[in-house]
């Protein structure tokens, strides 16, 4: 099974500044690799998949980066509706898909 | 618009039984492979099982494989998972989930049905 590990656990961040996410793999999944967000009470929503390509009605200031095992999302300047936690996600190696332990992105 | 509702979680015991059923609409559902993924607390999001568009190819992940049975009916645009002896550790909340058009990931998320196992 491929471990994906996330980091930070939580990242306290200000409005308006730049928030940036980790997402690592136990072996390469070359690019594919999908974030996720999630706010309380709801489902996650796609936001960047193929490592890079931002989701449909996805706002620009998302983007994902990296291949092989590491990867980066990064939140250019935050809004407000951005504080929740984000998921990677590999599916290079399907059907055994896995996640990662999610990061907590909090208001500082 | 893509709507994808399920129904038939709750709570049931050790052992016991619970179809869960996903209502979908807005998009050509036979055209889609669908899923179940599931998310607890303490285990986060868990692939659970695929089902291709057609339904003639079926996937499980490794700790509900002989336990749940995935299907679906594409007159009704309807998607199920029958899940027999089910343990505490099933205990999550199950999303439907159409898978994207350009790799196994997930696209379009349902809103969630809570099943519980306990006595």
């Amino acid at each position: 099974e491929i471990v994906m590990t996330q980091s930070p656990a939580t990242l306290s961040v200000s409005p308006g500044e730049r928030a940036t996410l980790s997402c690592r793999a136990s072996q390469s999944v070359t690019s594919y690799l999908a974030w996720y967000q999630q706010k309380p009470g709801q489902a996650p929503r796609l936001l960047i998949y193929g490592a890079s390509t931002r989701a449909t009605d996805i706002p620009a200031r998302f983007s994902g980066s990296g291949s092989g095992t590491d990867f980066t999302l990064t939140i250019s300047s935050l809004q407000s509706e951005d504080f929740a936690v984000y998921f990677c996600q590999q599916y290079n190696n399907w059907p055994r898909i896995t996640f990662g332990q999610g990061t907590r992105l909090e208001i500082k | 618009e893509v709507q994808l509702l399920e129904s038939g979680g709750g709570l049931v015991q050790p052992g016991g039984s619970l179809r869960l059923s996903c209502a979908a609409s807005g998009f050509t559902f036979s055209g889609y492979a669908m899923n179940w993924v599931r998310q607890t607390p303490g285990k986060g999001l868990e692939w659970v099982s695929t089902i291709s568009g057609g339904g003639n190819s079926t996937y499980y992940a490794d700790s509900v494989k002989g336990r749940f049975t995935i299907s679906r009916d594409n007159s009704k645009n309807t998607l199920y998972l029958q899940m027999n002896n089910l343990r505490a550790e099933d205990t999550a909340i199950y999303y439907c989930v159409t898978l994207g058009h350009s790799g196994y990931y997930f696209d379009n998320w349902g809103q969630g049905t809570l099943v519980t196992v306990s006595s």
